[in-house]
């Protein structure tokens, strides 16, 4: 079945280290995200990538980075110079970054520190 | 700069009362589009519906219902006879149509929370 897999379903994370999230679609979408989502709030946008080897910064990128290099894949790398990752983490994707196209959604994973 | 509010936090209903969900939002934009999403337990974010600016037809799907109103920037989603599985976090989005590549971002309200009990 087409559909977006984000791995590992739940991540712990030591003071000072790097942790990279992955999504993978098969949907043959151009557009990918990342979302940050925290209790009472909504998405806040990290990083998104409108098509392979090109990606742009949202609102909230700092301590973050990704790769586009496969269209398949948007993988998420938390950095150490990010000081509260504690949060749940949904990627998406969407056919082409036409505005009236909805995003579709993985399952999340959620980042704890230990 | 586009913002979506939703003001009610939780709302809790006995099965088979309907439930309204609001939704208000802000742009300077002309031609923007709004959508629905789903969050049950498990987390992944269900899309439910896309509005488009120019069209304010109302929209139903089985007990499912939707109220746009471009006069009072609102686009509200009511749920007639409640069920248990309805019970989720219900996030309201707005995306503008940004020429230029703007990477045309989708702005989600705080969501609203609705547990439904028997």
């Amino acid at each position: 079945d087409g559909g977006i897999t984000q791995s590992p379903k739940y991540l712990f994370r030591k003071e000072g280290q790097n942790v990279t999230l992955s999504c993978e679609q098969n949907l043959n979408h151009d557009a990918m995200y990342w979302y940050r989502q925290d209790p009472g709030q909504g998405l806040r946008l990290i990083y998104y990538s409108q098509i392979v080897n090109d990606f742009q910064k949202g609102d909230i990128a700092e301590g973050y980075s990704v790769s586009r290099e496969k269209k398949e894949s948007f993988p998420l790398t938390v950095t150490s110079a990010q000081k509260n990752p504690t949060a749940f983490y949904l990627c998406a994707s969407k056919v082409f970054s036409g505005a009236n196209q909805p995003q579709h959604f993985g399952d999340g994973t959620r980042l704890s520190i230990l | 700069a586009q913002k979506v509010t939703q003001a009610q936090t939780e709302i809790s209903v006995v099965e088979k009362e309907d439930v309204t969900l609001d939704c208000v939002y802000e742009t300077r934009d002309t031609t923007y589009y709004l959508f629905w999403y789903k969050q049950p337990p498990s987390g992944e974010l269900v899309f439910l519906i896309r509005r488009n600016s120019f069209d304010e037809q109302n929209e139903i799907s089985g007990r499912y219902s939707w109220n746009f109103q471009k006069s009072t920037s609102s686009f509200n989603f009511t749920i007639t006879a409640s069920q248990v599985v309805d019970s989720a976090v219900y996030f309201c989005a707005l995306s503008e149509d940004v020429r230029g590549g703007g990477g045309n971002k989708l702005t989600f309200g705080t969501g609203t929370q609705l547990k439904v009990e028997l």
